[in-house]
């Protein structure tokens, strides 16, 4: 069990450029999730892969967000166009079907200037 | 769907003082629930979870939660608190049979000496 791990570990970008985070979760895990966190919130749902399928976007998030999971390995998340708002830590998850609780990666802080 | 409200944002206390920290959710399923704990500059690592069986769960630290159905609750408490519990507190809640994991907007507990 290496843990998830997340890439990069920090990310500063201008408004309007794209850009692209790598999750690699514990590889037995078949759930897979994207959550943002602001400063004093707690994580907000983004998305959720069981395996290779993408079960749930959340509403909130725009048409700027995409994420895939080729294979039900490594995950990636990319924001188009980015916006200051978007400026957040990017949390990726991993757990087993049903009850098991979820590993975090330690995240990947994005700034938009 | 479902939903978590965490009642307190901050709560100080003195150290060996108890504590509790609030926690409703609302679901149209049967649920799992958790509380997880952030602290100083970590991840997410999971405190506790209830699964099933005993509505009374306890984490190694000390921390136990009890699942109310009747009052849609999980409070987290602990009878005698430590410099080192300072952190930030979240509860979640994952709908039995595949649905996804939501997060509270987090409890931030400063223990005093």
């Amino acid at each position: 069990d290496t843990g998830v791990s997340q890439d990069p570990r920090h990310k500063i970008t201008k408004r309007g450029q794209n850009v692209t985070f790598r999750c690699d979760p514990i590889s037995e895990h078949n759930r897979l999730y994207w959550y943002r966190q602001t400063l004093g919130q707690g994580p907000e749902f983004l998305t959720y892969f069981q395996n290779e399928a993408q079960l749930e976007k959340s509403r909130l998030l725009s048409d700027r967000f995409s994420a895939e999971r080729p294979k039900g390995s490594f995950s990636t998340l990319e924001i188009q166009r980015t916006e200051q708002g978007d400026s957040a830590m990017y949390l990726c998850a991993s757990g087993y079907l049903g009850d098991s609780p979820l590993h975090f990666g330690n995240g990947t802080r994005l700034t938009v200037t | 769907a479902q939903s978590v409200t965490q009642l307190d944002s901050q709560v100080p206390v003195f150290e060996e003082a108890p504590v509790e920290l609030r926690c409703n959710y609302s679901s149209s399923v049967s649920v799992y629930l958790f509380w997880y704990v952030q602290y100083p500059n970590q991840g997410l690592q999971l405190l506790l979870k209830y699964l099933s069986g005993s509505t009374l769960v306890e984490s190694i630290n000390g921390f136990e939660a009890e699942f109310n159905k009747s009052q849609t609750s999980f409070h987290l408490r602990k009878p005698s608190v430590h410099i080192s519990d300072t952190a930030e507190y979240f509860c979640a809640v994952t709908g039995t049979g595949g649905f996804k994991t939501i997060f509270g907007a987090g409890t931030r507990l400063f223990v005093k000496a």
